[in-house]
């Protein structure tokens, strides 16, 4: 079955640092573009950060810029995500999604998701 | 970047009626819109791409419609399942990949 699981969530302090996980099950994940996207309580959805196939090419949203740093391990078949400086505004739960096909841009296969929360 | 606007905010709809939900991009994002569903505690799910095509295993009651800056959903008989939380996403002007802020389908 071809399956995203996010883990690492949790809550921590303004300022801090956490390390999101998404481990892939099914297919290979760098033969994908990756995404991190969020949804912050009760809100709508909003696209953090991306991989190109391979780990060749990153983008990040302003919001996140040079805050997070997007990565692949291609041994263990996972997807990361090292968030610093979090801000009170990081609040959400974050998804990672898989685009099904190179340029296609749409996101078919999500994870469950893991929430994350910066709080004192 | 491209900004998304979806309406209504919320659309209450009896079970076996139609459901309309529109989606306007700022600038033209030619045929590069996808829909999705969310339900309560759950990620999304892709409905359909490419405006109009749907994703596999989408029943053919969604179908949508449009290009340019204007689009629509429509799930022509509502069934119990379908009443959820709808978004739209352009893919035409990237980074960044930007939603509209949803529409609430209810149950009238």
């Amino acid at each position: 079955e071809v399956q995203l699981v996010e883990s690492g969530g949790g809550l921590v302090q303004p300022g801090g640092s956490l390390r999101l996980s998404c481990a892939a099950s099914g297919f290979t994940l760098s033969n994908y573009e990756i995404y991190w996207l969020r949804q912050a309580p009760g809100k709508g959805l909003e696209w953090v950060s991306y991989i190109g196939i391979s780990g060749s090419t990153k983008y990040y949203s302003d919001s996140v810029n040079g805050r997070f740093t997007i990565s692949t391990d291609n041994t263990k078949n996972s997807l990361y995500l090292q968030m610093t400086s979090l801000r009170g505004e990081d609040t959400a739960v974050y998804y990672c999604a898989r685009d099904p096909q190179l340029g296609m841009d749409v996101f078919d296969i999500w994870g469950q998701g893991t929430m994350v929360t910066v709080s004192s | 970047e491209i900004v998304m606007t979806q309406s209504p905010d919320t659309l209450s709809v009896s079970p076996g009626q139609r459901a309309t939900l529109s989606c306007r991009a700022s600038q033209s994002v030619s045929s590069k819109l996808a829909w999705y569903q969310q339900k309560p505690g759950q990620a999304p799910r892709l409905l359909i791409y490419g405006a109009s095509t749907r994703a596999t295993g989408i029943p053919d009651r969604f179908s949508g419609s449009g290009s340019g800056t204007g689009f629509t959903l429509t799930i022509s008989s509502l069934q119990s399942e379908d009443f959820a939380i709808y978004y739209c996403q352009q893919y035409s002007n990237w980074p960044p990949w930007t939603f509209g802020q949803g529409t609430k389908v209810e149950i009238k």
